[in-house]
């Protein structure tokens, strides 16, 4: 079992819709990421969390520390959004444990 | 622009060359990282370097060299390069520790091993 689980794999959505990735980690951890990768492209951090919610535009972050798990949300999905979502896991302060990804298509 | 430069983006090479892929960040940053993303397996560590003059091994460092030439360049060698080792290879840099900084990605080196 890997230690950080995402689902789903992949997902579809029509313009508009509102999408939630979900990670869930078995380790403790002192921060939550998450990245951002479009198709051919570069990785794109986008949240770092330790508790609580971020919102950067239409995107939301949650986590929750004691249940090991976060959720990102995306408000208003758009076609520009379809990439692929990763979540990772910091246990120290020195490496990433990752997720092997969510991939979003966003259909118009 | 500001981030983190790696070349070269493509390379193409015969099993037992050798070669060098070079990155470099203009951030100031203490940490740097080399990662390889294989399809189906996500994101692994290569090699990393928590401080100028200091490196450590990753969860795959076999076939692998790294040297952190300065706080700002981190490269990484394949002596003798293996099919095993095509894949995406990304580097990335933090400014300090991963618990409580963002991580910043170059744009990859897509190395096809023939």
């Amino acid at each position: 079992k890997n230690e950080v689980e995402q689902s789903p794999q992949n997902l579809t959505a029509q313009e508009g819709e509102f999408i939630t990735i979900n990670c869930s980690y078995s380790v403790g951890i002192s921060a939550l990421h998450w990245l951002q990768q479009h198709p051919g492209g570069g990785i794109v951090s986008l949240f770092m969390l330790s508790s609580g919610k971020k919102k950067h535009g239409r995107l939301i972050a949650t986590i929750n520390i004691q249940e090991k798990h976060s959720s990102l949300h995306i408000t208003a999905s758009h076609p520009r959004d379809s990439a692929v979502y990763i979540c990772a896991v910091t246990p120290g302060t020195d490496k990433l444990i990752f997720g092997t990804g969510t991939r979003l298509q966003v259909f118009p | 622009n500001a981030g983190v430069t790696q070349t070269p983006k493509f390379q193409v090479l015969k099993t037992g060359q050798s070669m060098t892929l070079q990155c470099a960040q203009d951030m100031n940053h203490n940490s740097m990282y080399w990662y390889r993303q294989d399809p189906g397996m996500g994101l692994r560590l290569i090699y990393y370097s928590a401080s100028e003059g200091t490196t450590d091994k990753g969860e795959v460092p076999n076939g692998y060299n790294v040297s952190r030439l300065n706080k700002r360049e981190f490269s990484l060698r394949l002596e003798s390069a293996a099919p095993s080792q095509t894949s995406v290879y990304f580097c990335a840099s933090t400014l300090d520790s991963l618990g409580a900084n963002v991580l910043t990605f170059g744009a990859g080196s897509r190395l096809t091993v023939l």
